[in-house]
């Protein structure tokens, strides 16, 4: 989807090194979130953010932090990359009201490689 | 905890056949359901979805079936095409803040 984006889309880094993963949408979403998947596991919560500034964990957020500045942005930050956070990442965007609300809409993606 | 489980990781159909592709839920208190599409390198598409409060609701080739006393749900595809072939999510509203459980996904292969 279009509307949401991911940057970088790859990304290999070496252990200890502190990277940023962007997401910007389009969509005029307030409540934004960063998800990884792992091969046998699913999409699993890291942080959520339901308006600017406001910043919440999931279920797997030791080892990363997240900055929300800015309504249409959500940063994810790993502060010391490890290699079993080599995974992939998706942002996903929801709409506070209307049809469908609880739907969140996915960016594409961005494959991290830690090694 | 929640959880949000799919029963088989892999279903392969005949092109034209029917697919089905169930699913397993733990919170008798979800109330909101969606079955998501991912296709290879992409992020995770939105099909269907369905409330506690029907059964059944159908899409243009798709229909979603909610089982509420067996914490059951299934995706039906009709007429199933190559371009079906995906990984398939069911997520369930945590109720929570908004967050959606994940299942792990059925990858589904269609065979010409």
């Amino acid at each position: 989807d279009a509307d949401v984006t991911q940057t970088p889309r790859n990304r290999i880094t070496k252990t200890g090194k502190r990277i940023m993963l962007e997401c910007s949408q389009t969509k005029g979403h307030d409540r934004m979130y960063w998800y990884r998947q792992d091969p046998g596991l699913g999409l699993r919560l890291i942080y959520y953010s339901f308006d600017v500034k406001d910043i919440n964990k999931g279920e797997i957020s030791d080892g990363y932090s997240v900055s929300r500045q800015a309504q249409a942005k959500f940063s994810l930050s790993l502060e010391s990359a490890i290699p079993n956070q080599t995974a992939l990442y998706f942002c996903a965007t929801r709409p506070t009201v209307g049809v469908s609300q609880e739907t969140q809409y996915f960016g594409p993606g961005t494959r991290l490689l830690v090694l | 905890g929640e959880s949000v489980g799919l029963h088989l990781p892999t279903l392969s159909v005949q092109e034209g056949d029917n697919s089905i592709i169930n699913c397993a839920y733990s919170n008798s208190a979800s109330d909101y359901f969606i079955w998501y599409k991912q296709e290879s390198g992409k992020g995770p598409q939105f099909i269907i979805d369905i409330r506690s409060n029907m059964d059944k609701r159908q899409g243009q080739r798709v229909t979603v079936l909610l089982n509420k006393t067996v914490k059951h749900l299934s995706l039906q595809i009709a007429a199933t095409q190559p371009g079906d072939s995906a990984v398939y999510f069911c997520a369930g509203d945590g109720n929570q803040g908004g967050k959606l459980i994940f299942g792990q996904g059925t990858e589904l292969s269609v065979k010409p």
